[in-house]
């Protein structure tokens, strides 16, 4: 089982320069989530998709821009990089109408942008 | 907005102890508590809490949660140097914003 698959794994980027990062998950689920993971805090939901056609802001949405592309697929879109987003991107999924609240977390992309 | 703060933010310990990390949260529409373990890696699910004094147990890791004082802890006794990790509490907050809320976690080492 694949679970939920994040590419890029690592990523260097110059201040300014956009990327895109891609989620696919193959559970079925209706929910998906974008997380950053910085030092000492924890984990920041940047954006999230409750069901397919629908996408919200999370606790840090500025400087980014999400697309749920399918009911599998959800990216991660940063137009012009800055340092502040350095970081450890986290893509989760989850099974929204059974309400159990556990996510599944893919392995996580580290970007540093210089 | 959802808050969830963890405490103590840091821990070292020797193998053997026993460890109380703490869990409070305001979360609008809770439905539940959650504990992850994170390695490496990504974050790995532990237990779902959503009923107050109902202890869930997996080996030597435990939980509980008070609804009415809005606080979860997670129990780990006789610490093994494997138990290092950080430890991750999040809200569960569902009707149609349904989200988690992560706490800031506790980095938790264990000295043999």
């Amino acid at each position: 089982n694949a679970g939920v698959t994040q590419t890029p794994k690592f990523q260097v980027l110059k201040t300014g320069q956009s990327m895109t990062l891609q989620c696919a998950q193959d559970m079925n689920h209706n929910s998906m989530y974008w997380y950053r993971q910085d030092p000492g805090m924890g984990l920041r939901l940047i954006y999230y998709s409750a069901s397919e056609g629908t996408t919200d802001k999370g606790e840090v949405p500025n400087g980014y821009n999400v697309s749920r592309l399918n009911k599998r697929e959800f990216s991660l879109r940063l137009e012009s990089a800055a340092p502040s987003q350095t970081s450890v991107y986290f893509c989760a999924s989850g099974r929204q109408k059974k309400n159990t609240g556990e996510l599944f977390f893919g392995e996580g992309s580290r970007l540093t942008v210089l | 907005e959802d808050k969830v703060v963890q405490s103590p933010l840091s821990l070292v310990v020797h193998e053997g102890d026993t460890v109380t990390l703490n869990c409070s949260y305001e979360v609008t529409n809770f439905r539940s508590l959650l504990w992850y373990k994170q390695e490496k890696k990504a974050p790995t699910f532990l237990f779902m809490l959503t009923s107050s004094g109902i202890e869930k147990k997996s080996g030597r890791l435990s939980s509980i949660l008070d609804k009415k004082e809005l606080f979860s802890i997670l129990n780990i006794t006789a610490t093994q140097t494997g138990d290092s990790a950080i430890y991750l509490c999040a809200g569960h907050s569902g009707g149609s914003n349904y989200k988690l809320t992560f706490g800031k976690g506790t980095l938790l080492t264990v000295n043999p």
